[in-house]
């Protein structure tokens, strides 16, 4: 089961783009990364997933190096509303367990 | 949009108490999870359930704890004797044939 380490927190000013990185040195080849958002008192939702290079969607991009051993989940031009917590799992799609990690507390600061 | 439903919002229950909770899953996905959040700490992993069965549970997943898929559309997880530390907020999720889980909004049980 691959393990996941991300920072504990960020601080970044409204507008910037926010890079958070994420660490899965034992992934495995039919592990998917997967980035969720939670706010306080909400389920997670999820952002964004990716199998290795990059992937874009209309709120973040994915980037995967070619060992896969670690991921960057960028957020262009973030916004006081993307204060949350950030989660990286990483998964097959055979529907089994996703441990969650600490996850990286996102501060976005006016 | 589909979505992840939850009932009920809130539970009461005095310790020792069995409590069901439950969940509506999105109608065509295949896979179910249940997950747990102590206030202030990180999404634990329960249990995923897969074709009428149990695919894997933690260790959080004790003999106090039982799902069940009654009638193909609801979801429960049953806490046979709550105990003051199943105090949380119970989340359950859904997801098709890939890795994108589908959360409700929870249900925060309170055992006193």
């Amino acid at each position: 089961l691959a393990k996941t380490t991300q920072p504990i927190s960020m601080d970044s000013y409204e507008g910037q783009e926010v890079n958070i990185t994420c660490s899965h040195n034992n992934i495995a080849t039919n592990d998917y990364i997967t980035w969720y958002q939670q706010f306080p008192s909400q389920g997670p939702r999820f952002i964004i997933q990716g199998y290795k290079t990059k992937v874009t969607n209309e709120v973040a991009s994915l980037f995967i190096p070619a060992d896969r051993k670690s991921s960057t989940l960028s957020l262009p031009r973030v916004s006081l509303s993307d204060t949350a917590v950030y989660y990286c799992l990483v998964g097959d799609f055979t529907g089994n367990q996703f441990y969650f990690g600490t996850g990286t507390s996102l501060t976005v600061i006016p | 949009e589909p979505e992840v439903t939850q009932t009920p919002s809130h539970q009461v229950t005095q310790m020792g108490q069995e409590v069901i909770l439950r969940c509506v899953p999105i109608s065509n996905h295949l896979y179910f999870y249940w997950y747990r959040q102590i206030l202030g700490q990180k999404v634990e992993f329960l249990v995923s359930f897969y074709n009428n069965e149990i695919s894997e549970k933690s260790e959080i997943f004790d003999d106090q704890f039982s799902v069940e898929r009654p009638d193909g559309s609801n979801f429960t997880l049953k806490i046979r004797s709550t105990k003051l530390e199943d105090s949380a907020m119970y989340f359950c999720a859904s997801s098709s044939r890939t890795a994108e889980q589908y959360f409700g909004p929870g249900t925060r049980l309170t055992v006193t």
